[in-house]
């Protein structure tokens, strides 16, 4: 079974552009959330999405922004983009809603904002 | 609120010596607990978890993990280690308040394993 995956990879912005991030789940997962790693804030939590609803959101400015499709992909996009959002953005899927569910990784969006 | 304390920002170990990487955690209600992996430009990979029961957990590539509830300690242990376990280690946990899906992680620790 193919795992998680994201696309691009890599990402080159400048201040004040928007970006968007594509994430793919492990088939026949339903569940997906994003994750946000810098060196100095380590891995803090985006927001989950189920079912196309967010059911989750983590503590990040309005510029950050995600949906989920029937399909269960999910994009998240970030607007007006600050130097500060250079990071590694991690999707993670898991099967359902189950508190004891395993998240499976991707291998990340590495975006750098100049 | 929950969280998760991984004390030591670097595990130095030479080859074939056992390796413990520790994690302690605050959670409200029973804790889920996780352990992940992650190598230079890649993604977090699944080592184990602990859900209920058996304090030790027995994980992917030899990882072995122990929950123990009075300390609310979860530290990542292996036998033996290998020049190829050298890389980036996380603790997560998540608890009924946590939210649905959401992990919290602690700061990572990195693991030097030398020859």
């Amino acid at each position: 079974k193919a795992g998680v995956t994201q696309t691009p990879r890599y990402l080159i912005k400048t201040r004040g552009q928007q970006v968007t991030l594509s994430c793919s789940p492990i088939s026949g997962h339903r569940s997906v959330s994003w994750y946000q790693q810098t060196p100095g804030q380590g891995l803090q939590f985006l927001f989950e999405y189920f079912s196309e609803t967010q059911r989750n959101k983590g503590n990040f400015p309005g510029r950050f922004s995600g949906r989920q499709f029937s399909n269960s992909r999910s994009e998240m996009n970030v607007s007006t983009l600050e130097l500060g959002d250079s990071a590694l953005y991690l999707c993670a899927s898991t099967p359902g809603q189950g508190i004891t569910d395993t998240q499976y990784f991707g291998p990340g969006t590495r975006l750098t904002v100049l | 609120a929950q969280s998760v304390a991984q004390p030591e920002d670097q595990v130095n170990v030479a080859e074939g010596n056992p390796l413990t990487v520790k994690c302690t955690y605050s959670v409200s209600g029973n804790p889920y607990l996780f352990w992940y992996v992650q190598y230079p430009n890649r993604g977090l990979q699944f080592l184990l978890k602990y859900i209920t029961g058996d304090n030790l957990v027995k994980g992917s590539y030899g990882f072995e993990a122990e929950f123990n509830k009075s300390q609310t300690s979860f530290h990542l242990k292996k036998p033996s280690a290998l020049v190829s376990d050298s890389a980036l280690y996380f603790c997560a946990v998540r608890g009924l308040n946590t939210g649905f899906q959401k992990l919290v992680f602690g700061t990572g620790t990195r693991l030097l394993v030398s020859p």
